[in-house]
């Protein structure tokens, strides 16, 4: 079984400043990891994933994420927010090598960007 | 094709009341997975459905809920004798079997009173 903590439930910033959002998960097994963000009163968007290769990986929207096995992490980055950025984010993983693809998902971290 | 659609966006229900809710998947996607999500927590995996099998149920997934997708197309999910403690957002996601990273539809919200 797997299980992702994300730090920080909210995460307020000023416009056009750096971000962090920090995700651990806890997994026996390998595992692929993803950022999920959710706008108010709408589904889930995938932002990005992890599966192999490069540890550094990009998404959409100007954000980045890390892979560090060692620290089982997995934090998302932005170097300059904007207030359409203002959204709910969601750390998730599932297990490498299973063929059902279920995802377990973290509490989720409120980013709340700030004139 | 416009993404996963879920049927209702709404509902407020009576304690005791059966609901059922629908969902449509990008229709080229045979993968089709249920999640619930309550307030202040992260999706919770249900279901899911490859084509019109269902392949694996959560035990969050009592007797009161149960879910078809009779044609491997659309979905629906249904709660008998809803309770309290079932007033959440449900989430509908579909993808290709084998590729990471669903597409979620936009959820239906039950509130049971």
């Amino acid at each position: 079984a797997q299980s992702v903590t994300q730090l920080d439930s909210q995460v307020p910033v000023f416009e056009e400043a750096p971000v962090e959002l920090r995700c651990n998960y806890s997994s026996s097994v390998s595992v692929y990891l993803f950022w999920y963000v959710q706008y108010p009163n709408q589904g889930l968007q995938l932002l990005l994933k992890y599966l192999s290769g490069s540890t550094l990986v990009k998404g959409i929207n100007g954000f980045e994420a890390e892979f560090n096995k060692s620290q089982t992490s997995f934090h998302l980055r932005k170097p300059s927010v904007h207030i359409s950025d203002t959204a709910e984010y969601f750390c998730a993983v599932r297990t490498s090598g299973g063929s059902n693809y279920k995802l377990t998902f973290g509490k989720g971290t409120l980013l709340t960007v700030n004139p | 094709d416009t993404g996963v659609s879920q049927d209702p966006r709404h509902k407020i229900t009576k304690r005791g009341q059966n609901v059922t809710f629908r969902c449509d998947p990008i229709s080229e996607h045979n993968r089709l997975y249920w999640y619930r999500q309550t307030l202040g927590q992260g999706p919770e995996f249900l279901t899911y459905f490859q084509n019109e099998a269902q392949l694996e149920k959560s035990r969050l997934l009592s007797d009161r809920f149960s879910a078809e997708r009779p044609k491997g197309s659309f979905s629906t999910l249904e709660i008998q004798r809803t309770e309290q403690g079932d007033s959440a957002m449900y989430l509908c996601a579909s993808s290709l079997a084998g590729r990471d990273g669903y597409t979620f539809g936009s959820g239906t919200r039950l509130t049971v009173v």
